[in-house]
């Protein structure tokens, strides 16, 4: 069952145009979604992050927009360029007797052509 | 400072061979995960522990186990491999609780072991 609807699992864009990662949830338990991103032979890494309190946070090219309602937050990445091609995953993280669970989204892989 | 780090960072193994995985953090991390990644599955938590001495199981536990003797080392052990445990495992730590963490505490991961069992 998966609990956090990640899509496209992949997306071509052209270098200086707008990438558009899109996420669903269920789980109203869920307070904080970050977004991560992994190069190939890496780690995900933490790229940007939201509350729900929130509704759009932006981190230089990279803006998150956050609907409460409708239980949706996507991720855009403004001017894009070819080194910003990885694997994008959102997650979904809700307090679990006093530690983070975080539930993944399946990956975005992401190509940015010159 | 290191970070997480993970050995060995490529292993194949045959089918029933056993293997242990280990991870290692400096960030004096209280939490730590153990992942798998999948093609069009994401990452799935196999276990994971909040403090030395401690082990949980996560979403996908089962031919696993782990243990953590040390707050900076967390083992994952499979003791009868099988094709269905291929794979890319990642170790991950965090630090803060979470009611103290003021959501600033990330996961922080290893750079994987990918596993074959043939």
């Amino acid at each position: 069952q998966q609990q956090v609807k990640q899509s496209p699992q992949s997306l071509i864009v052209q270098k200086g145009g707008i990438s558009i990662i899109n996420c669903a949830y269920e789980n109203t338990a869920f307070d904080y979604f970050p977004w991560y991103q992994q190069f190939p032979g890496k780690g995900p890494a933490l790229l940007i992050a939201i509350r729900p309190d929130v509704s759009e946070k932006k981190e230089g090219r990279f803006t998150i927009s956050f609907n409460k309602s409708a239980k949706q937050f996507s991720l855009h990445i403004m001017d894009s360029q070819p080194g910003d091609s990885a694997t994008y995953f959102c997650a979904a993280i809700a307090n679990s007797g006093g530690y983070q669970k975080v539930t993944f989204g399946i990956g975005t892989k992401l190509q940015v052509i010159p | 400072n290191a970070g997480v780090t993970q050995t060995p960072k490529f292993r194949v193994l045959k089918t029933g061979q056993s293997m242990t995985l280990l991870c290692a953090q400096d960030m004096n991390h209280e939490y730590m995960y153990w992942y798998r990644q999948d093609p069009g599955m994401g990452l799935r938590l196999i276990h994971y522990s909040v403090g030395e001495g401690t082990t949980a199981k996560g979403e996908v536990p089962d031919g696993y186990n782990v243990s953590r003797l040390k707050k900076q080392n967390f083992l994952l052990g499979l003791e009868s491999a099988a094709p269905s445990q291929t794979s890319v495992y990642f170790c991950a730590s965090s630090g803060q609780h979470w009611y103290q963490s003021s959501y600033n505490s990330p996961l922080h991961f290893g750079n994987g072991t990918r596993l074959t069992v043939t």
